[in-house]
């Protein structure tokens, strides 16, 4: 039973499109964040919600909307997508919004060509 | 903000050889100093972390230091085996109930040799 799940696992697009990852937990925690690895696997925070409140909004292009409908679940949603955005979108989810002992999904490869 | 400085970007041990990764954090009010494995292709997964109030940690095979004053700790592998093969993340954040962020170093790459 997986603890964090994304989806899809993988996505390719083109430019100028508009997608959505899906992310799920039944840890039952109730932080859950928005990760960004690009390809020198640099991993940089974009979102952080608590029970379906923004926590945290790094400087992140309005084109990216999170969305939480309830505390398991964190969307990400991607306007007009752009050749920058290629990277590896990971959500993670932590007990409290202290942060600790995150719990990362397994990733969604997003390429854009 | 917090920036997180992490050496060597690179390390190839021989198997059975201790592994020893670096890392500087430059906000002082940093209290969590969690560490993370990267398996090619995987999700990052937390292998040890400390809290600001101990010097020291260890979990089997794998240790961490913090020294405050100097703004720096380290992860210690030892008896290294090809599994320990992977990317290495520090990271350090301010842990506070308004929301935590964890701002990551930029990554070992450790390649154990058999």
């Amino acid at each position: 039973d997986t603890a964090v799940s994304q989806t899809p696992k993988y996505l390719v697009t083109q430019m100028g499109n508009d997608k959505s990852i899906k992310c799920e937990q039944n840890l039952g925690h109730d932080t859950m964040y928005w990760y960004k690895q690009d390809s020198k696997k640099f991993l940089k925070i974009m979102f952080s919600y608590n029970n379906k409140e923004l926590i945290i909004n790094e400087t992140v292009p309005n084109r990216f909307s999170p969305k939480s409908p309830d505390k398991a679940h964190l969307n990400l949603h991607i306007n007009s997508l752009e050749l920058g955005d290629s990277a590896v979108y990971f959500c993670a989810s932590s007990l409290s919004p202290t942060g600790e002992r995150a719990f990362f999904g397994q990733g969604t490869r997003l390429t854009v060509v | 903000g917090e920036n997180v400085e992490q050496h060597p970007s690179t390390l190839s041990v021989q198997e059975g050889d201790s592994a020893v990764i670096k890392c500087t954090y430059s906000d002082s009010a940093s209290n969590y100093f969690p560490w993370y494995k990267q398996e090619l292709g995987k999700r990052p997964q937390l292998i040890i972390d400390i809290r600001s109030n101990v010097g020291e940690k260890k979990d089997q095979r794998i240790a961490v230091t913090l020294n405050k004053t100097a703004k720096h700790f380290s992860l210690h592998i030892t008896e290294t085996q090809p599994e320990d093969s992977a990317v290495y993340f520090c990271a350090a954040a301010v842990s506070k109930a308004a929301g935590n962020k964890l701002t990551f170093g930029g990554g070992t790459r450790v390649l154990v040799k058999p």
